[in-house]
């Protein structure tokens, strides 16, 4: 069984560019979550997919938004990027909701770096 | 909103010294708890978690940990360290019942194995 696969891998930008990760969770996992890990931060909560709508956002400006998919694919956007948005972009997918009690399955990242 | 907090950004332990992982959490009502475990260039997977039951919980690789409600814990041990467990580790907690599949990360803790 495949996990959740997450792509590009590494991500290279200039200020002010757009940039969009993708994460595709894994097969019957219907509730995608995107993390965005900078350096001494740890894990910040970003967005919460499920059945194809946004469920819930962390503190993040709007210039950070997405979408999921009919498939339950889902895609990251961040706009108008700033240097303190290079970080690692973790993708994870879940069973559906309620699932506070199960795992979250995590990809392994997309590493942004803007210059 | 939950809050999370790992004591120690960095822990270097012996091999086959002891390890112990600190994580304290702020619920009033205990959530569920998990450990994560994230090696170089990886996502995070799952090392154990507590939803009920007995308080102390076996995981992966040697991995236990205890929840004590008084304390608002449930730090995270390995009675002897081996190299591979150098890597970073993560407490996470989530509310019980369906309040969002919010899901809340600590900052981490980096465990550094010397030989």
């Amino acid at each position: 069984e495949a996990g959740v696969t997450q792509s590009p891998t590494h991500l290279i930008k200039t200020r002010g560019q757009q940039a969009t990760l993708r994460c595709s969770p894994i097969s019957g996992h219907t509730s995608v979550y995107w993390y965005q890990q900078a350096l001494g931060l740890g894990l910040q909560f970003l967005l919460w997919y499920d059945e194809g709508e946004e469920r819930n956002r962390g503190n993040f400006p709007p210039r950070f938004s997405g979408r999921q998919f009919p498939n339950y694919s889902s895609e990251l956007n961040v706009n108008a990027l700033e240097l303190e948005d290079s970080a690692l972009y973790l993708c994870a997918s879940s069973l559906k909701v309620p699932a506070t009690n199960e795992k979250l399955f995590f990809g392994s990242g997309t590493q942004l770096s803007v210059l | 909103a939950q809050s999370v907090t790992q004591l120690g950004s960095h822990v270097s332990v012996s091999e086959g010294a002891l390890v112990l992982l600190r994580c304290n959490y702020s619920s009033s009502v205990p959530p569920y708890l998990f450990w994560y475990v994230q090696y170089p260039n990886q996502g995070l997977q799952l090392l154990l978690k507590y939803t009920t039951g007995a308080t102390l919980v076996k995981g992966i690789n040697g991995f236990e940990a205890e929840f004590k409600k008084s304390e608002t814990s449930f730090h995270l041990t390995k009675p002897s360290a081996h190299m591979s467990d150098a890597a970073e580790y993560f407490c996470a907690v989530s509310d019980r019942g369906n309040t969002g599949n919010q899901f809340y990360f600590g900052t981490g803790t980096s465990l550094t194995v010397i030989p």
